[in-house]
């Protein structure tokens, strides 16, 4: 399950199942989402990204959701693998185009 | 394509001296580039957006005498930590900005700085 405190949020899933990683973003002006894993001593790797125009955009086993009515962005990876285990961040960037980070949540995939 | 390199990925100090990290675009021209800081299982936070050819423009309560960026060419940026304190220590990661493409920015593979 997720759980938020003062650590980084986690969500815990078995292999083979659907996660699920959601995000608040702040600014209505934001027109630009990205999703970004981090692993363990290493830079953010670009995932998906989408723009304000669409609700919706498929990659390969992952789907990125935006809703901007409530700003909510969220991360669908389909048949999680223990290779998918790191954390994930959630980007917004608007006229500046300089990309500001989320929270992050911390994917652990059990075998 | 598009691949950032950053150099070095870990560095070890004594208190008082300066660390130079760098940020290359390889295969891109890179007019802006960002540098972040993390700190352990916290997000990315802003210090300065690095232009090329012109100053650096930081972050509130961003010390520009303390972190002084160069970019002075549209392939490399630098961040130099200057007298480095053990409150410095951190991870360090820089993205750049492919020329003409507002929405491209490749990371790259970050710097653990220790200070001693």
């Amino acid at each position: 399950g997720e759980s938020v405190g003062l650590h980084l949020p986690t969500l815990s899933v078995q292999e083979g199942d659907n996660s699920i990683i959601n995000c608040a973003y702040s600014n209505s002006a934001s027109d630009y989402f990205i999703w970004y894993k981090q692993e363990s001593g290493k830079g953010p790797q670009f995932i998906i990204d989408i723009r304000s125009n669409m609700d919706k955009r498929q990659g390969q086993r992952v789907t990125v959701l935006l809703n901007k009515t409530v700003k909510h962005l969220s991360l669908q990876i389909a048949a999680t693998q223990p290779g998918d285990s790191a954390v994930y961040f959630c980007a917004e960037s608007g006229g500046s185009y300089i990309p500001t980070f989320g929270r992050g949540t911390s994917l652990i995939v059990h075998p | 394509g598009a691949v950032v390199s950053q150099h070095p990925s870990r560095v070890i100090c004594k208190s008082g001296t300066s660390v130079k990290i760098e940020c290359r675009s390889l295969d891109f021209q890179a007019t802006t580039m960002f540098w972040y800081r993390q700190f352990p299982k916290k997000s990315l936070m802003l210090m300065a957006t690095s232009n090329e050819g012109s100053k650096a423009t930081y972050e509130q309560g961003v010390e520009k005498d303390k972190f002084l960026i160069n970019h002075a060419s549209l392939t490399l940026s630098t961040l130099t930590v200057t007298s480095a304190h053990p409150e410095d220590s951190s991870f360090y990661i820089c993205s750049a900005r492919r020329t003409g493409n507002n929405y491209g920015y490749t990371f790259g593979s970050g710097t653990r700085l220790t200070v001693v």
